[in-house]
């Protein structure tokens, strides 16, 4: 195991709502980036956060947001839910000077 | 930004043979190209990595090609077995950090027994 936890493990919400996904880092690993993986594709970066600031931003519109915690743990937030945002959310965490990039299980999320 | 093709999306070979993945990218400043398997139903995990400063790097029955030139890299998997079935994604970062990696659509590789 990575010792990267991601909750809950699956999740069903409906269009228009809110949503919030966590991930737990092992301590000292002070970078989280998020993914987003639709279902056959490759993971999609979100965003990135090191040291509890966000430091890169991929393709997404500011719906979608973030928090980096002093404890090592993460939120994803997601306003106003679409169809389309129905898909599995990576978190994945590094320790500081390393490039392995460490995986959570990921967050199933069915939007109706 | 960083666009990465992969292919091909499914490979299907015998046990014992070889398999190869190939995968281009399109931004020159990328540095870093880590692979990652990801099982059904689990999470992706590294299994070899390459920086730009080098050709070619093995480990066991996983080696990965980079030509810079060119802007392609290649997973080769000699051997094959049947745990080896899963997909495969390729990815690239601009920083020898891995950080903000573009992947690649994915490869199914199945292993015939």
């Amino acid at each position: 195991e990575t010792g990267v936890t991601q909750s809950p493990t699956h999740l069903i919400k409906t269009r228009g709502q809110q949503v919030t996904l966590r991930c737990s880092s092992q301590s000292g690993h002070n970078t989280v980036s998020w993914y987003q993986q639709a279902l056959g594709q490759g993971p999609q970066f979100i965003f990135q956060y090191y040291r509890e600031e966000e430091n890169g931003r991929g393709n997404f519109p500011p719906r979608f947001s973030g928090l980096q915690f002093p404890n090592y743990s993460s939120e994803l937030n997601v306003n106003a839910l679409e169809l389309d945002d129905s898909a599995l959310y990576l978190c994945a965490s590094r320790m500081e000077g390393g490039t392995e990039a460490f995986f959570g299980q990921g967050t199933r999320l069915t939007v109706v | 930004g960083e666009n990465v093709e992969q292919h091909p999306s499914t490979l299907s070979v015998q046990e014992g043979d070889s398999a190869v993945i190939k995968c281009t990218y399109s931004d020159s400043a990328s540095n870093y190209f880590p692979w990652y398997k990801q099982e059904l139903g689990k999470r992706p995990q590294l299994i070899i990595d390459i920086r730009s400063n080098v050709g070619e790097k093995k480990d066991q029955r996983i080696a990965v090609t980079l030509n810079k030139t060119a802007k392609h890299f290649s997973l080769h998997i000699t051997e094959t077995q049947p745990e080896d079935s899963a997909v495969y994604f390729c990815a690239a970062s601009e920083d020898n950090a891995g950080n903000m990696l573009t992947f690649g659509g994915g490869t199914r590789l199945m292993v015939k027994p």
